[in-house]
């Protein structure tokens, strides 16, 4: 089965600077990868996803790269706010898997002032 | 995105009870949705996948007659937790996304305590 490993588990930035998450699959099938924020207590959010048709895409501050050769993603967020402190995770699906995903172990960002 | 609505998002039990926790999609219909856990600072673990429907499909390791899922319309599956111990104590999240469609969308999450 697939399988997604991520990395840093933690990350500390400062304010206004830039944070990088990366993620690497194994199952070369694989063609949906979105990202996810989780705030404590709270169920994720989707906050951007790619498809493995596309090698970047953004969204105001956030951005996802996708390098199908070397089975990696990462997640780029720009001008880090206190408010994007949470738990992010990475995620791998295969399109007609009926929405399946296989989760990445998870990053705690923390923004400081 | 779509709304997926879970409930409760929290409840303490007894040992020995058996607990409800509802997943529904507000706003489309979902043939197949699906339970995750999730303990503190850990990753969504998948335990089963919900069809509407039909039988369940649990993952390696889940007991299925502990966790009962039941997805009996295209917006609504429940999973109960039946004869609930302090080990069950968890984050329990659920998913959906619209048929066709790869997004998923999950519920605020049920934080179950047994005491």
């Amino acid at each position: 089965g697939e399988n997604v490993e991520q990395h840093p588990s933690t990350l500390s930035v400062q304010e206004g600077d830039s944070a990088v998450i990366k993620c690497t699959y194994s199952d070369s099938a694989s063609n949906y990868f979105p990202w996810y924020k989780q705030e404590l207590g709270k169920g994720p959010q989707l906050i951007i996803d790619i498809r493995s048709n596309v090698g970047e895409k953004k969204d105001q501050r956030i951005a996802v790269t996708l390098n199908k050769t070397a089975k990696h993603f990462s997640l780029h967020i720009t001008e880090t706010q206190p408010e994007d402190s949470a738990v992010y995770f990475c995620a791998a699906s295969i399109s007609g898997g009926g929405n399946k995903l296989t989760f990445g172990t998870g990053t705690q960002l923390k923004v400081e002032l | 995105g779509a709304v997926v609505s879970q409930h409760p998002s929290w409840v303490i039990c007894k040992s020995g009870t058996s607990v409800k926790i509802e997943c529904r999609s507000l706003d489309f219909q979902a043939t197949t949705m699906f339970w995750y856990r999730q303990f503190p600072k850990q990753s969504l673990m998948l335990m089963a996948t919900s069809n509407e429907g039909s039988k369940a499909t649990y993952e390696q390791g889940v007991e299925k007659d502990k966790f009962l899922i039941n997805h009996a319309s295209l917006t609504l599956s429940t999973l109960t937790v039946t004869s609930a111990h302090p080990e069950d104590s968890s984050f329990y999240i659920c998913s959906a996304g619209r048929t066709g469609r790869t997004e998923a969308f999950f519920g605020q999450g049920t934080r179950l305590t047994v005491v």
